[in-house]
C-alpha cells in the first residue's frame, strides 16, 4: 500500500526557532511537494522537487527552504519561524510516469508558532 | 493563469440527500481534472479524475463530468451517507506538468 509519512502530527515552536518538517515516501516516486493548507485558501504550493537535489519554488516560498538528499525524503525548513507560519503542512508525492500525475498525501503536520 | 473555483461551504445535508458541489476552472490547453477528498485528521486522497472533454470520472458513488464548453467539473452523488462528511477539493493539472492547482475546498456535513 502506498505510503507517505510525516515526522510529526502536531508541533509547537517558538518564534525565531528553526523548524524541520520531514516527509518520507515508500513508492519510489520522482516528484515530491510541500503545501500549506489554510481555511478558505485551500492548498498552496511552497516548494516541489522532481529529482534528488533538485528543487523548484512554488507559489509561496518566502520564509521556507527545502532539502532532498535522498529520493524518498523531502524536508521543509523554516529558517526562523514566525506566527504567520502557523498552519497545516501537507507533503505529497507523485510518480514521474503515467500522466496525469496523481498525488499521494501524508496525514499532515499541524504547526503552531507562538 | 490557471485557477480553480469551487462553491463555498459548508454544505450540510441529511443522509440520502442528493449532493452537488460546483467546480469551474480556468486553464490554457487541455488540463486533467480531479476531485480529492480529505477525511477528518487525514491527508487528501484522490476520489476521481477525468483527462479529456466529456470524460466521466466515478468512484464510491461519486461522479463528475469534464465539460469543456462550460469549463466545469461538478461533483455529484445521488445519496450521501454520514461517512461522506469530509472536505472536497477540485483540482487541475496541465498536460505534461507536475504541478496541481487546487480549489479552496468545500466542507460537507451529512446528518443522520
Amino acid at each position: 500500500d502506498v505510503k507517505v509519512t510525516q515526522s510529526s502530527r502536531y508541533l509547537v515552536k517558538r518564534t525565531g526557532e528553526k523548524v524541520f518538517l520531514e516527509c518520507v515516501q515508500d513508492m519510489d516516486h520522482e516528484n515530491m511537494f510541500w503545501y500549506r493548507q489554510d481555511p478558505g485558501l485551500g492548498l498552496r504550493l511552497i516548494y516541489f522537487s522532481y529529482d534528488v537535489k533538485m528543487k523548484e519554488k512554488g507559489d509561496i516560498p518566502e520564509g521556507y527552504s527545502v532539502s532532498r538528499e535522498k529520493k524518498e525524503r523531502f524536508s521543509l525548513i523554516l529558517e526562523s519561524a514566525s506566527t504567520n507560519q502557523t498552519s497545516m503542512y501537507l507533503c505529497a508525492s507523485s510518480s514521474g510516469q503515467d500522466q496525469p500525475y496523481e498525488q499521494y498525501f501524508g496525514p499532515g503536520t499541524r504547526l503552531t508558532v507562538t | 493563469g490557471n485557477s480553480v473555483t469551487q462553491m463555498e461551504g459548508p454544505v450540510t445535508l441529511s443522509e440520502e440527500a442528493f449532493l452537488t458541489i460546483n467546480c469551474t476552472y480556468t486553464a490554457t490547453g487541455y488540463p486533467s481534472l480531479f476531485w480529492y477528498v480529505q477525511y477528518p485528521g487525514e491527508g487528501l486522497q484522490l476520489l476521481l479524475k477525468a483527462t479529456k472533454a466529456d470524460d466521466k470520472g466515478s468512484n464510491k458513488g461519486f461522479e463528475a463530468t469534464y465539460r469543456k464548453e462550460t469549463t466545469s467539473f461538478h461533483l455529484e452523488k445521488g445519496s450521501v451517507q454520514v461517512s461522506d462528511s469530509a472536505v472536497y477539493f477540485c483540482a487541475l493539472q496541465n498536460t505534461g506538468g507536475f504541478k496541481t492547482i487546487f480549489g479552496a475546498g468545500t466542507r460537507l456535513f451529512v446528518k443522520a
